[in-house]
């Protein structure tokens, strides 16, 4: 049980081109779920809460325009990164739980790569 | 201080040992604490979590809790090559910014 999946696990774009990124949670059904970015070597970094039908809790420094974030169903959260430049390449990993302080499951991941 | 401190390693232990990895938080509200395994290069999978002080066993892993030191570890025994990852440990930090912290984690090596 608690399997979450992304789509694409990875991608590969021109800057300034949009790219969105689907997380599901496939055998329960998540309140919450979070997305994080890691970049080579480093630890992880939460970008957003969001909880379902309602907007995305953004972490100081992550822009709200350029991370769209939408939890429009309990088991569906995308990130979209708009007008993605290379600095925006890393692996970004969504997680699911059935709420704050529940136990998060993660996603596999999915590599971006802006050019 | 940082909110979770981990050594971040390696730490290399042979084959069949008991590797032991250690974190401190600074949070003493903290309810909740998780350890996650995560491969190089794929992201992180759950190993265990443990809500109260003691121990809590599942297969080879234990988790140890002591809220009074603020003090929590894993212990893997009978250690596997396979077990080589990057353990992070991370708890809730309640109120009003309810998230996960997680700490840079551990680099675990285990020699055949």
């Amino acid at each position: 049980g608690a399997v979450v999946s992304q789509h694409p696990s990875r991608v590969i774009c021109k800057s300034g081109t949009s790219v969105k990124i689907e997380c599901r949670s496939l055998d329960f059904q998540a309140t919450t779920m979070f997305w994080y970015r890691q970049f080579p070597k480093q630890s992880l970094m939460l970008m957003a809460t969001s909880n379902e039908g309602s907007k995305a809790t953004y972490e100081q420094g992550v822009e709200k325009d350029k991370f769209l974030i939408n939890h429009a169903s309990l088991t569906l959260s995308t990130l979209t990164v708009t007008s993605a430049h290379p600095e925006d390449s890393s692996f970004y990993i969504c997680s699911a739980s059935t709420g704050i302080q529940e136990t998060q499951y993660f996603g596999p991941g999915t590599r971006l790569l802006v050019l | 201080q940082k909110e979770v401190e981990q050594n971040s390693g390696p730490l290399s232990v042979p084959e069949g040992a008991i590797a032991s990895l250690n974190c401190t938080y600074s949070d003493r509200g903290s309810q909740s604490f998780f350890w996650y395994r995560q491969y190089s290069g794929k992201s992180p999978e759950l190993i265990m979590f443990i809500y109260s002080n003691g121990d809590k066993e599942d297969g080879r892993f234990t988790a140890q809790l002591n809220k009074a030191s603020q003090y929590v570890s894993l212990l893997i025994r009978d250690s596997q090559p396979s077990d080589s990852a990057t353990y992070l440990c991370a708890f809730w930090r309640g109120g009003a910014t309810n998230k996960l912290i997680f700490g840079t984690g551990t680099l675990l090596a285990v020699q055949p």
